[in-house]
């Protein structure tokens, strides 16, 4: 059953705690992205990978890091100098960069208090 | 300018009428274009992709590209009140690395 798992779907911190998301897809997926939704927004890109072990600073990455160490993983911690961590952060994945559709995952909501 | 336009709605209309999405988007270069179905508290799910100016119809929806006019429209007929969620309009540009900008999302309600 191909897809993209997130874990955990809800995560709790406190502030000045550094946490780190999970993302795994088992699509053969060459490319992988983190997304960050805030009530009522859209979608801000905050990282993305097009190939293993190389990624980019998207939109908001301030905050931020991520690794892709393997094809199947792109894992993204929430350091304590990210300002307003409390959102829903979307992993997804597509074939490649360019022309291809992005799947995603079901989302890992965090709450920093 | 923002890089990809929809009204936020709220849009409302009949269980059985046909609704209509609408999304504008500022670059001339952009190569795909996609829509995104977005329930409550879930996560983007894809409804539609399209490239090349026309129609594209899959099932109850239809994705409309004019690369002229620089919009891309989605259609659902009969329309049901499951299809109450946000619509995500979604365009690839080329900007020495493909990118993909989202627009904010029109809600739509279906009303039984």
């Amino acid at each position: 059953d191909g897809g993209i798992t997130q874990s955990p779907k809800y995560l709790f911190r406190k502030e000045g705690q550094n946490v780190t998301l999970s993302c795994e897809q088992n699509l053969n997926h060459d490319a992988m992205y983190w997304y960050r939704q805030d009530p009522g927004q859209g979608l801000r890109l905050i990282y993305y990978s097009q190939i293993v072990n190389d990624f980019q600073k998207g939109d908001i990455a301030e905050g931020y890091s991520v690794s892709r160490e393997k094809k199947e993983s792109f894992p993204l911690t929430v350091t304590s100098a990210q300002k307003n961590p409390t959102a829903f952060y979307l992993c997804a994945s597509s074939a490649g960069q360019g022309f291809y559709e992005q799947y995603f995952g079901p989302g890992t909501r965090l709450t920093v208090t | 300018q923002k890089e990809v336009e929809q009204n936020s709605g709220p849009l409302s209309v009949p269980e059985g009428a046909i609704a209509s999405l609408n999304c504008t988007y500022s670059d001339r270069g952009s190569q795909s274009f996609f829509w995104y179905r977005q329930y409550s508290g879930k996560s983007p799910e894809l409804i539609m992709f399209i490239y090349s100016n026309g129609d594209k119809e899959d099932g109850r929806f239809t994705a409309q590209l004019n690369k002229a006019s620089q919009y891309v429209s989605l259609l659902i007929r009969d329309s049901q009140p499951s299809d109450s969620a946000t619509y995500l309009c979604a365009v690839n540009q080329d900007t020495g690395g493909f990118k993909t900008i989202f627009g904010a999302g029109t809600r739509l309600f279906v009303k039984a």
